[in-house]
């Protein structure tokens, strides 16, 4: 199971919107229902911003959406600030029960 | 208070095998997937496997063969441990529990640091 692939950077200015894709296959991303997102601020521990596809926890920004078409899966953050630096990672499950993640996009705040 | 809490970081030579612990408190954790997943320096996160509540388990077919994770029910501790160490296995080691069926990794342990060198 390879990992999926991600850009490895994405910027935008403070106020801004930009999407972060990622693209598996028909296995995972494409057909799975358990497709998530996780931010992963440096020398702290990821966390769930995404589940299903598209549907966020509580107590995550609504600036925060998702979608998927096709073997992709994006990420878009409107109203980009400052604290939404970090690493993004999509998450897939697998026909084979087990889980994959995306290589991994850093989003930086110009 | 619902955490996860792993043991501290381990220094290994190449060829040697490393346990990591993770204690679940603030919840009852057989009834919770427990995953590992690791981060090496400068690099991505990556899935190892999974301790599912009937005792199953599952890997990552990059790590079958050198991964074994096991449960102590008694200290509610799930254990890692990794053979054959080479040094591109130093990195952050991670437990995590998702909810069945869930796929959310929502409790993440902080993390034990890996280094393996000659």
């Amino acid at each position: 199971q390879s990992a999926l692939t991600q850009p490895a950077s994405v910027s935008g200015s403070p106020g801004q919107s930009i999407t972060v894709s990622c693209t598996g296959t028909s296995s995972d991303v494409g057909s799975q229902k358990l497709v998530s997102w996780y931010q992963h601020h440096p020398g702290e521990v990821p966390k769930v911003i995404i589940y299903e596809v598209n549907k966020r926890p509580s107590g995550i920004s609504d600036r925060f959406s998702a979608s998927r078409s096709g073997n992709t899966a994006s990420l878009t953050i409107s109203g980009l600030q400052a604290e939404d630096e970090a690493d993004y990672y999509c998450c897939s499950y697998t026909p084979s029960k087990i889980y994959v993640f995306g290589t991994g996009t850093k989003v930086t705040v110009l | 208070q619902v955490q996860l809490v792993q043991s501290g970081a381990e220094v290994r030579k190449p060829g040697a095998s490393v346990t990591v612990s993770c204690k679940a408190s603030g919840y009852t954790y057989t009834t919770y997937f427990m995953h590992w997943a690791r981060q090496a320096p400068g690099q991505g996160l990556e899935w190892m496997g999974v301790f599912k509540p009937s005792g199953n388990t599952g890997y990552a077919q990059k790590f079958q063969g050198r991964v074994i994770l096991t449960r102590d029910t008694s200290t509610s501790t799930l254990y890692m441990d990794l053979s054959s160490l080479r040094p591109e296995d130093s990195a952050i080691y991670y437990c995590s529990r998702e909810a069945p069926g869930s796929g959310v990794f929502d409790i993440w342990g902080q993390g034990t640091m890996v280094t393996v060198s000659a």
